[in-house]
């Protein structure tokens, strides 16, 4: 069965305190791996797409590479405003396959 | 670009009646359109895929009579919840994606609905 797993469930910074995210995934024909940041009540909004291991992408304070089992966003000397939920998922062609995400909370 | 909408963004019902919320993709067209729900704290939970002009394909578990998926048109698809009931209740986000720009599952998501049944 296809399943995406994300940890921690939940991880506090301070501000400037760097740090990784984890999404682990047993996906079959795996042809994407989607990072989303999700703030409360709204919709999620996507940040990368990584298709290959060893493939690595950056936008701002984030950059989210990807294994043969696992990727990882990491997040550079976060800001208050960096502080969501985010959430990976796993293509298998058909549909995306949800991890529940790393609620992330930077204080000043 | 890639802009997706959702209305209502907030909805309460009293148990018994029927909710319809639509998604729209602005400025693309969609030719399948995802329908998801989301429980406090938890993660996204497909329902159901729907491609233009056909029938919905949906998730095991979800219920077809109870969740109408409609995708008529490449810029509209309305999921109603009929006879909606208390546990009902919850966050229901759409999303959209367009093939013909990309072989790949990339999609975009809409604002989402706040359903609250009483």
């Amino acid at each position: 069965e296809d399943q995406v797993t994300q940890s921690p469930e939940a991880l506090r910074l301070q501000e400037g305190e760097s740090s990784s995210l984890n999404c682990s995934y047993t996906v079959s024909g795996l042809r994407g791996l989607f990072w989303y940041r999700q703030d409360p009540g709204k919709g999620p909004e996507f940040l990368f797409t990584l298709y290959s291991a060893g493939e690595e992408k950056e936008k701002e304070r984030l950059k989210a590479t990807l294994t043969k089992k696992e990727s990882f966003l990491h997040i550079t000397a976060p800001k208050p405003e960096d502080s969501a939920t985010y959430l990976c998922a796993g293509d298998n062609t058909d549909k995306l396959i949800f991890g529940t995400g790393t609620r992330l909370q930077v204080f000043p | 670009g890639a802009v997706v909408s959702q209305h209502p963004s907030r909805v309460i019902c009293k148990s018994g009646t029927s909710v319809k919320i639509e998604c729209r993709s602005l400025d693309f067209q969609a030719t399948t359109m995802f329908w998801y729900r989301q429980f406090p704290k938890q993660s996204l939970m497909l329902m159901a895929t729907s491609n233009e002009g056909s029938k919905a394909t949906y998730e095991q578990g979800v219920e077809k009579d109870k969740f109408l998926i409609n995708h008529a048109s490449l810029t509209l698809s309305t999921l109603t919840v009929t006879s909606a009931h208390p546990e009902d209740s919850s966050f229901y986000i759409c999303s959209a994606r367009d093939v013909l720009q990309s072989s790949y599952n990339e999609q975009f998501f809409g604002p989402g609905t706040r359903l609250t049944v009483l």
